[in-house]
């Protein structure tokens, strides 16, 4: 089962308010990505975590937040939603295998409506 | 820093015409690059990709990308679309294997029936 699953697939929040993201995969990967996606834009990674290592963009540093409880599962957390947000996002995962590319498998997505 | 450029937002052809979609990218060195397609209501799915070796690379679906160092391009290619070809295509790269992407902005494929 190649499948990243990503709960919910709509989610409406309120300006202001928290917002959570969650993805999982069951193929034992070690690394997991989140990336925002917005309308005619290219898909922008906005962090991933390397096993239990958590690496966030620069540019949005302190704009989300992510946690990994297990290998399966990652969230995607915004404290304080503002409708900038506004877009879908995508997660993603791989295995570094170094004797191979390391393919990078994507959820559906979430789309996430700030008001 | 690197960069990928997609000069198509929209490409429509007809079925059973011939495609290619335009990537160039931008680094210093040979980047990983990669072809994803994006069906509706679905996730990106691999196409094909390239480190090294025979600058044509052969993916799923009979589709096939031509590496150009001189050009810095990664154009995708197929010799006869099918009306189920339509999707969005992103181009991306990778610094090294197994780190983040870096994607273009998609061309979005409509194939006429």
């Amino acid at each position: 089962d190649t499948t990243v699953k990503q709960n919910p697939r709509y989610k409406l929040a309120r300006v202001g308010k928290p917002v959570n993201l969650i993805c999982s995969q069951t193929m034992n990967h070690d690394t997991m990505y989140w990336y925002q996606k917005k309308p005619n834009q290219a898909p922008k990674l906005l962090l991933f975590y390397y096993d239990k290592i958590l690496n966030r963009e620069a540019d949005t540093f302190e704009k989300f937040q992510s946690s990994r409880p297990n290998n399966s599962f990652c969230s995607l957390y915004i404290g304080s939603a503002g409708l900038e947000y506004s877009a879908m996002y995508l997660c993603a995962s791989s295995l570094r295998d170094w004797g191979n590319y390391a393919e990078q498998f994507f959820g559906p997505g979430t789309r996430l409506t700030v008001l | 820093a690197q960069s990928v450029t997609q000069p198509d937002a929209r490409v429509t052809v007809s079925e059973g015409a011939s495609l290619q979609l335009r990537c160039k990218y931008s680094y210093s060195a040979t980047p990983y690059l990669f072809w994803y397609v994006q069906y509706p209501r679905q996730g990106l799915q691999l196409l094909l990709k390239y480190y090294s070796g025979d600058p044509v690379v052969q993916g799923v679906n009979s589709f096939e990308a031509e590496f150009s160092k001189s050009n810095s391009s990664f154009h995708l290619q197929k010799a006869s679309v099918h009306w189920s070809d339509s999707a969005v295509y992103f181009c991306a790269l990778s610094m090294t294997m197994g780190y983040k992407l870096t994607f273009g902005t998609g061309t979005s494929l409509l194939v006429d029936p």
